[in-house]
Order: C-alpha cells, then structure tokens, then sequence
C-alpha cells in the first residue's frame, strides 16, 4: 500500500498569516493527488485536485503544488473559516489511502 | 444541487450484520464511481470501497474484503453497503462519496454525505 505521510500534524496560526502543510508518498503517485477540508463533524470536502487544480468554488487562497512523492498545501491569508484539519489523498493505486490529517488550529 | 444521504447505521454486536444506504440526488447516478470511506471518531479517514458506474468492477481495503460487499442500483439511484461478520474495529461513521469525473477511471471525491455512525459492540 502507498503511504502517506502529512506533516506537521497540528499547527497554530493566526488569521491572516500563510500556512503550508506538506504530505509525502512512499512511493511516485504522478499528481494523483487530492487536498481536503473537515471542519468538526463535518463530512470532508475537496480542495486541490490533481495536485494543483483547485476545485470549483473553492477561494483561491487555497493553492497545491508538488509532484511524485513530495507535495503541499499552502493556505495564504489564513482566514477564521479555514481553521480546520486537513487531509491529503492518493488516488494512484488501491486502496486509495488518506494522509494522517493535519489540524490547522487558531493561535 | 447535488445531495448524498447515508442510512442503516446503528448498533450491531460483534459478528452481526448491517446494510448501509446512500440515497443520491442531483445528478446523474449511473455516470460515476461512488465510493464509501469510513472515519472513527476523532480519527482519520480510511477508503473502504468502490464501484464502478455499471457495478461490473469493485475494489475494497484488504480490512474489509471478504466480509463487505459494495453495489448500486442505478434505477433507484443508490449505493449500498453490505457489511458482514462485523468487527469492533468496523467502529465509524461511514461516508459515501461521489467521484468527481465521469470518466471510465476513478478520481477523487468531489461530493461527500453527512455520514452514517455504525457501532460494533464487543
């Protein structure tokens, strides 16, 4: 199974700042790989696709990068609603398997 | 808009079964994969199972091969999941979610629903 490792896995900030989480592969997944948001009791919702493509009506605060095993999330300009934990995904190979989550918590 | 709504969970014993449902509305069912992933509360995500748009391809987590069974039925616009010889560790709330692309491949999950809390008691 292809492992995925997020870091770090809880950080504080403050509203305005910029945040970058970071996720790696234990092995190349090419960008098959998806950012998501879960604010408390909450299903999960979509962010980055494809490493990079933001989905559609998500703020453009919210930006990816990254390619085979080394990817991130930045956040800029941090706002109260993004206060949240955050979880990466490869959808390169079954079983599709998440990140650890990240939670992104106010300072 | 595009809605998933999960039901059937509740309270099982250990070694019991339970079918959860996820009624789908707001597009057109039978073009794209549909998944279920599980969460235990206060933990993170796990990708139990998927099924493609004419149910002629399933994959599963190795966790739950054997004892979970994934199907669709198109005309009545849902998905559902057969869960057998239930566990404690099967302990979560169960997500379907749809994927994102119509295409003949899976992708990611672009629509999730509010999810269903399944318990196995011990």
């Amino acid at each position: 199974d292809i492992q995925m490792t997020q870091s770090p896995s809880s950080l504080s900030a403050s509203v305005g700042d910029t945040v970058t989480i970071t996720c790696r592969a234990s092995q190349d997944i090419s960008s098959w790989l998806v950012w998501y948001q879960q604010e408390p009791e909450k299903a999960p919702k979509s962010l980055i696709y494809t490493a990079s493509r933001l989905q559609s009506g998500v703020p453009s605060r919210f930006s990816g990068s990254g390619s085979g095993t080394d990817f991130t999330l930045t956040i800029s300009s941090l706002q109260p609603e993004d206060f949240a934990t955050y979880y990466c995904q490869q959808y390169r190979d079954y079983p599709r398997t998440f990140g650890q989550g990240t939670k992104v918590e106010i300072k | 808009e595009v809605h998933l709504v999960e039901s059937g969970g509740g309270l099982v014993q250990r070694g019991g079964s339970l079918r959860l449902s996820c009624a789908a509305s707001g597009f057109t069912f039978s073009n794209y994969w549909m998944n279920w992933v599980r969460q235990i509360p206060g933990k993170g995500l796990e990708w139990v199972a998927n099924i493609k748009q004419d149910g002629s391809e399933k994959y599963y987590v190795d966790s739950v091969k054997g004892r979970f069974t994934i199907s669709r039925d198109n005309a009545q616009n849902k998905l559902y999941l057969q869960m057998d010889s239930l566990r404690a560790e099967d302990t979560a709330v169960y997500y379907c979610a749809k994927d994102d692309s119509s295409s003949p491949w899976p992708t990611h999950f672009d629509y999730w629903g509010q999810g269903a809390l399944v318990t196995v008691s011990s």
